[in-house]
């Protein structure tokens, strides 16, 4: 069946520094890919997502291109900030179902 | 524009019990999805609601049973209630249609089973 993987965790940076979170899927159609942040207690928040190949999705400083090539979906952002510390999740979405498949997550701390 | 929402906040049961877990989608959204996040993991697909109706089921016993109102709300029901269902349990809404559509998440309803 589909799945997500992303690279474990925790990813530890100084401020200002560049993040890559790497974040592979296995999937037998053309499935929609998203990242979503945890925050600390809360809930799931949409990062980003992209709906075909080559398509770039990005917000808030962070992108992540649909590479059907290599079927990756890396999670960028130039330069961290404190407030960017949480879990970050790869998932994808099912086109039959809409049900969403999440990687595990990977905690992103940030120090001064 | 109000987003999704849930109740309770925390709960606390015991084995055996049985608890209801609510879910209000987002304006205009007519469909509901759940899922179970357990300690440390990502989340896993329950259940998903079209327009009151199951719309797919992922890989959890029958004791794991939901509701959607004519709303659009959406109720959560588990049974016989065991130590390993203590989890995040999260609702998301949607617009409806499949694969590209995006789900928002409400805050969860964190479940401990003792």
């Amino acid at each position: 069946g589909d799945s997500v993987t992303q690279m474990e965790g925790p990813v530890t940076l100084s401020e200002e520094a560049f993040l890559t979170i790497n974040c592979t899927y296995t999937a037998t159609g053309y499935p929609s890919l998203f990242w979503y942040v945890q925050y600390p207690g809360e809930g799931l928040q949409l990062l980003l997502k992209a709906t075909k190949a080559d398509d770039k999705g990005s917000n808030k400083g962070f992108e992540a291109t649909y590479r059907k090539e290599t079927t990756s979906f890396h999670l960028e952002k130039g330069s961290v900030q404190v407030s960017d510390s949480a879990v970050y999740f790869c998932a994808l979405s099912d086109r039959d179902t809409d049900k969403l498949i999440f990687g595990t997550g990977t905690r992103l701390q940030v120090f001064p | 524009e109000t987003g999704v929402t849930q109740s309770p906040t925390h709960l606390i049961k015991t084995r055996g019990q049985q608890v209801t877990l609510r879910c209000s989608s987002q304006s205009g959204h007519n469909t509901v999805s759940w899922y179970q996040q357990a300690l440390g993991q990502g989340p896993q697909f329950i259940f998903q609601y079209y327009r009151e109706e199951e719309n797919g089921r992922g890989n959890f016993p029958p004791r794991f049973s939901g509701l959607q109102f004519p709303n659009y709300s959406s109720e959560l029901n588990v049974n016989a209630l065991e130590l390993d269902d203590s989890a995040l349990y999260l609702c998301a809404s949607s617009g409806g249609g499949a694969g590209t559509d995006t789900q928002y998440f409400g805050p969860g309803t964190r479940l401990t089973v003792l």
